[in-house]
């Protein structure tokens, strides 16, 4: 049973740029959760989606930031305008939501602005 | 609104010496609680959870931790330290309802010394 997929694994992109983050959960899951890691700090969560649905986006930014989970597909965290800033580890997780309780992660995306 | 507290940003070990990792929560609901550990470029794995029933936890490789509500604390502990140890571990808190997000502690690295 694979885990949680994350690509690219690695990404650069110039500041102006668009970037896109995909996760596609573990199978069964309906759950994906979006977290982002700055260097030297813990995990701050994003946005919580299910199928189709965007259930809680109270962690993130407010412009330039915006996330689907469609009803086909991997999950998409996609990233406007990248600035500096932006450099990170995102890591998306999942859960099955069904009275159980833990996350399970993926390995992450680690984005580089230059 | 939830928060966790992990004391000591950097705990340091000998081999085969006791391992305990501080965490303290807040929550204004009956907390479930989590410890993530996480290895150099890779993403979190779960070690142990605490939902309900047993206030003493046991996870993978040896860890386990006991939630006391009277201490709002759920401190990870392992008898003997190992090598293979090393890393970052996260305490989490999410709310008692599926599909609440995962408020991270800032993390502990743990370095074992041979």
């Amino acid at each position: 049973n694979a885990g949680v997929m994350q690509n690219p694994r690695h990404l650069v992109r110039r500041r102006g740029q668009e970037a896109r983050l995909r996760c596609s959960p573990m199978k069964g899951h309906s759950h994906v959760y979006w977290y982002r890691q700055l260097p030297e700090e813990g995990l701050k969560f994003m946005v919580y989606l299910q199928k189709e649905n965007i259930i809680d986006e109270s962690g993130m930014p407010k412009e330039r930031f915006s996330a689907e989970f469609p009803k086909e597909g991997p999950s998409i965290l996609r990233i406007q305008q990248v600035v500096r800033g932006d450099s990170a580890a995102y890591f998306c997780a999942s859960s099955s939501g069904q009275g159980r309780y833990e996350q399970y992660f993926g390995p992450g995306t680690r984005l580089t602005v230059t | 609104a939830q928060s966790v507290t992990q004391l000591g940003s950097h705990v340091s070990v000998s081999e085969g010496a006791l391992v305990l990792l501080r965490c303290n929560y807040s929550s204004s609901v009956p907390p479930y609680l989590f410890w993530y550990v996480q290895y150099p470029n890779q993403g979190l794995q779960l070690l142990l959870k605490y939902t309900t029933g047993a206030t003493l936890v046991k996870g993978i490789n040896g860890f386990e931790a006991e939630f006391k509500k009277s201490e709002t604390s759920f401190h990870l502990t392992k008898p003997s330290a190992h090598m293979s140890d090393a890393a970052e571990y996260f305490c989490a808190v999410s709310q008692e309802t599926s599909g609440s997000r995962l408020t991270f502690g800032e993390g502990t690295q743990l370095t074992v010394n041979p």
